[in-house]
């Protein structure tokens, strides 16, 4: 089975810091993807990446941005985090090859004080 | 632009009456589209994968169809169990949009014992 690991279920932090959320794949997938998930907005993409140290924009990059260092490897990093920032977080991978399924893991819940 | 229409919202329904949730997509030139099941404060967890190529797929007690040209999917969840309750979202991989997956909003199931 595919395992999609995001390092923390819970974060709190507080407004302007520097944030790093960590996500890591077993499955050596070429996609990786950050969404956010807001009540009465639905899952919204962030950014993505299809190869090592390749990244596209994905809806709302604004105030956020990638790393993708390793291919295993998909951070997400709040530049300097502001309260409409609290949020669900889901990290998610892919296969390379368009008929594969998406994979996601458990989630991060940011709170920004 | 793709959009992807989960009706109705939410639903309600007693133990062991079979399910149907529906799911409608605009731009009818996909590569596929995914069936996910997401429990409270939870990631999403693939259910069933549907190729532009296929017309269903099923896996224990559930079922997906997928007719293309109408832009619709369903999925039949049969004899439902108070388990079974969860949000279901569907996502489609369409051609114009390269990797990303475009989510429906998502139906949440309650199933009463």
């Amino acid at each position: 089975d595919v395992k999609v690991t995001q390092s923390s279920r819970y974060l709190v932090k507080r407004t302007g810091e520097k944030v790093f959320l960590e996500c890591v794949q077993d499955m050596d997938h070429e996609n990786m993807f950050w969404y956010r998930q807001d009540p009465g907005l639905g899952l919204r993409l962030i950014y993505f990446s299809y190869d090592v140290k390749m990244k596209e924009k994905g809806d709302i990059p604004e105030g956020y941005s990638v790393s993708r260092e390793k291919k295993e490897r998909f951070s997400l990093i709040l530049e300097s985090a502001s309260t409409n920032q609290t949020s669900m977080y889901l990290c998610a991978s892919r296969e390379g090859l368009k008929d594969q399924p998406q994979h996601f893991g458990d989630g991060t819940r940011l709170s920004i004080l | 632009k793709q959009e992807v229409t989960q009706i109705p919202a939410a639903l309600s329904v007693p133990e062991g009456e079979n399910l149907v949730l529906n799911c409608s997509f605009t731009d009818s030139a996909i590569y596929n589209l995914q069936w996910f099941r997401q429990d409270p404060g939870k990631g999403l967890t693939s259910l069933l994968l549907i190729q532009s190529s296929q017309r269903e797929q099923t896996s224990g007690r559930l079922n997906a169809s997928l007719d293309k040209s109408s832009g619709r999917s369903t999925l039949y969840i049969a004899a439902s169990q108070p388990g079974d309750s969860a949000t279901y979202l569907c996502a489609v991989l369409i051609k114009a949009a390269g990797n990303k997956l475009t989510f429906g909003g998502g139906t949440r199931v309650l199933v009463k014992p």
